[in-house]
């Protein structure tokens, strides 16, 4: 068990652009969930998946958001047309769907819209 | 509306003596809750966790008390060693989804 693995760690981009982050959950956790956390805040739920199914999407997920995860493992998320107000850490959870849940994180991806 | 608070931003501790990072809420329908530990540049790390139908959970030198009637939540660290030093975040579940705090930085002192 390696735990939750994302990719890039860091990314640097130009307001307009548009960026993909991937999540790898821990194998065999049914349930996965992106937050994100800006500084000096708590972590903000954004979206979670039931195997592919998207079962709940916050208000805070703008149309510019999508989230994907096509066969059930890992998971991306994208930002279309990047604003500075997107720059936060992206973080990713996975939990294997029983009574007790608990949501173990990956280290997240630091993003930075310039 | 913030549905987790901790109103300590940081909290300073002597090597050895006991922590206690507090944490309130205003949601009757949290079923869990649960502490995590965050170090700079990295993801939050589990910590422990109670249920909504219990009162206490210990876990080796970490405690979590729930007091539902006050809707508090607490977690004692005994002893507290140097490498609890972090951002320690207390989490609700609603849902599925977890309402975090602000968190409260933590600092052991030797």
């Amino acid at each position: 068990d390696t735990g939750v693995s994302q990719d890039p760690r860091h990314k640097i981009t130009k307001r307009g652009q548009n960026v993909t982050f991937r999540c790898d959950p821990i194998s065999e956790h049914n349930r996965l969930y992106w937050y994100r956390q800006t500084l000096g805040q708590g972590p903000e739920f954004l979206t979670y998946f039931q195997n592919e199914a998207q079962l709940e999407k916050s208000r805070l997920l703008s149309d510019r958001f999508s989230a994907e995860r096509p066969k059930g493992s890992f998971s991306t998320l994208e930002i279309q047309r990047t604003e500075q107000g997107d720059s936060a850490m992206y973080l990713c959870a996975s939990s294997p769907g029983l009574a007790t849940d608990t949501q173990y994180f990956g280290p997240g991806t630091r993003l930075t819209v310039l | 509306d913030q549905q987790v608070k901790q109103n300590s931003p940081s909290l300073s501790v002597q090597e050895g003596r006991i922590s206690i990072l507090n944490c309130d809420y205003t949601n009757s329908m949290f079923d869990y809750f649960l502490w995590y530990k965050k170090y700079p540049a990295e993801g939050p790390t589990f910590l422990i966790s109670i249920s909504s139908i219990k009162d206490k959970n210990e876990d080796g030198r970490f405690t979590v008390f729930l007091n539902k009637s006050a809707k508090h939540l607490s977690l004692h660290i005994v002893p507290s060693q140097p490498g609890d030093s972090a951002v320690y975040f207390c989490a609700a579940r609603t849902a599925q989804k977890l309402v975090f705090g602000q968190g409260t930085r933590l600092t052991i002192n030797p």
